[in-house]
């Protein structure tokens, strides 16, 4: 079955470190997206890239990094710059049509204390 | 940019009944396709349903209908005789066909009362 998978769905960590969230698809979709999820909040845009070694900063791209070596992958790094991360982290990809929507993985959840 | 609107942060709704969900968004975009979301306690984000900034007709996908009103620049959702497992966060959300960015409102939260 085509997809999108994230792991893990839960993790914790230690303020401080680094750590990095997995998303990989095999909708063979070229765009590729990260949102950030606060509780009881919309989704918040982290990066997004359109093509294997691309990508561009959404809205709250600050204590984030990600790469694209990759069409099937997107992997988010949030780096111990980032002041608040504990949050809900949604990947999705999209076809790229005008009426294409955005197909989302499960979402992992992070918590840093 | 676009910016999207959901006015109502929670609503609830006896079960069998239809339910309106508000959205707005602000654009001078001239293509774009709005686009809404459920999402239940479980996180997963679910589509549900799309309208073209061209479509003359409002889309329907079962028991869920867009109400497009182009001129107040409102993409309302209409959910018809209610379920207990309707019972989630429900996003509206935009993409301008010039970009690949996709904005979203804040979210209604709707509960389906037994």
């Amino acid at each position: 079955d085509g997809g999108i998978t994230q792991s893990p769905k839960y993790l914790f960590r230690k303020e401080g470190q680094n750590v990095t969230l997995s998303c990989e698809q095999n909708l063979n979709h070229d765009a590729m997206y990260w949102y950030r999820q606060d509780p009881g909040q919309g989704l918040r845009l982290i990066y997004y890239s359109q093509i294997v070694n691309d990508f561009q900063k959404g809205d709250i791209a600050e204590g984030y990094s990600v790469s694209r070596e990759k069409k099937e992958s997107f992997p988010l790094t949030v780096t111990s710059a980032q002041k608040n991360p504990t949050a809900f982290y949604l990947c999705a990809t999209c076809a790229g049509q005008p009426n294409s929507p955005l197909h989302f993985g499960n979402g992992t959840r992070l918590t840093v204390t | 940019a676009q910016k999207i609107t959901q006015t109502q942060p929670g609503m609830f709704v006896q079960e069998k009944e239809a339910v309106t969900l508000d959205c707005t968004y602000d654009t001078s975009d001239q293509s774009y396709g709005l686009f809404w979301y459920k999402q239940p306690s479980s996180g997963e984000m679910i589509f549900l349903i799309y309208q073209g900034s061209y479509d003359e007709q409002n889309a329907t996908e079962g028991r869920y209908s867009l109400n497009f009103q182009k001129a107040r620049k409102s993409a309302n959702l209409v959910i018809s005789a209610s379920q207990l497992g309707d019972s989630a966060m429900y996003f509206c959300a935009s993409l301008p066909y010039n970009f690949n960015k996709f904005y979203f409102g804040s979210g209604t939260k709707l509960n389906v009362k037994p």
